[in-house]
């Protein structure tokens, strides 16, 4: 059972530079979320997606854009990445009956 | 926007002591998740509750909801070595957001 994969697991960019983070669960939910968790702030919702073709802002979404044209992937991009982007990325989903959410194991990312 | 507040920050009990984290909510909420975090991983579904008053028990963990909807305990009596991590309570408020607001965690700690 996979569930929530997301890759890479590590990634160092330089400031200016471009990434994007794949989340994949093949649970078949409809809802997905990306959060970032910093140290002492617990998570932050990036952007969430209630359904392929829609996305939705979270807390903290300016510097980051989503994508979900397939109902299993759910893309986080940077576009210009900065140092305050450095953090850990979950991303998360979980089906529009049920309560419980699975995450991903985080994606390590750091800006220098 | 919604605000979840969870206190202390951080907890070191000996092993055999009891644990108690507390969250508030600036809002009315839903229904309240709480999740355990190991060091290391990703969070992992606890438990939601969703009635005024409610309480529930997993073994040592007891849960519990305000009669105001609005703050919410885990307890844990008797800590061992393997309830290190860290615990975080979420919040889906009343107003028909579908995505969780989440506290800032307490980080438990036990010596053995």
């Amino acid at each position: 059972n996979a569930g929530v994969t997301q890759t890479p697991k590590f990634r160092v960019l330089k400031t200016g530079q471009s990434m994007t983070l794949l989340c994949a669960q093949d649970m078949n939910h409809e809802y997905m979320y990306w959060y970032r968790q910093d140290p002492g702030m617990g998570l932050r919702l990036i952007h969430y997606s209630v359904g392929e073709g829609t996305t939705a802002k979270g807390e903290v979404p300016d510097g980051y854009n989503v994508s979900r044209l397939k109902k299993q992937n759910f893309l986080l991009g940077l576009e210009s990445a900065a140092p305050s982007q450095t953090s850990v990325y979950f991303c998360a989903s979980r089906d529009s009956s049920g309560n419980t959410i699975y995450f991903g194991e985080g994606s390590w990312l750091t800006v220098v | 926007g919604q605000q979840v507040m969870q206190i202390p920050q951080y907890q070191h009990v000996q092993e055999g002591e009891d644990f108690t984290t507390y969250c508030n909510s600036s809002t009315t909420l839903s229904n309240i998740q709480w999740y355990k975090q190991r060091p290391g991983g990703h969070p992992v579904f606890l438990i939601q509750l969703v009635k005024s008053g409610e309480v529930k028990k997993q073994k040592r963990l007891t849960f519990q909801f305000g009669e105001a909807k609005k703050n919410s305990s885990l307890h844990i009596t008797a800590t061992q070595t393997t309830d290190v991590g860290t615990y975080f309570c979420a919040g889906r408020g009343d107003t028909g957001r579908r995505a969780l607001t989440f506290g800032s965690g307490t980080r438990l700690q036990v010596q053995p």
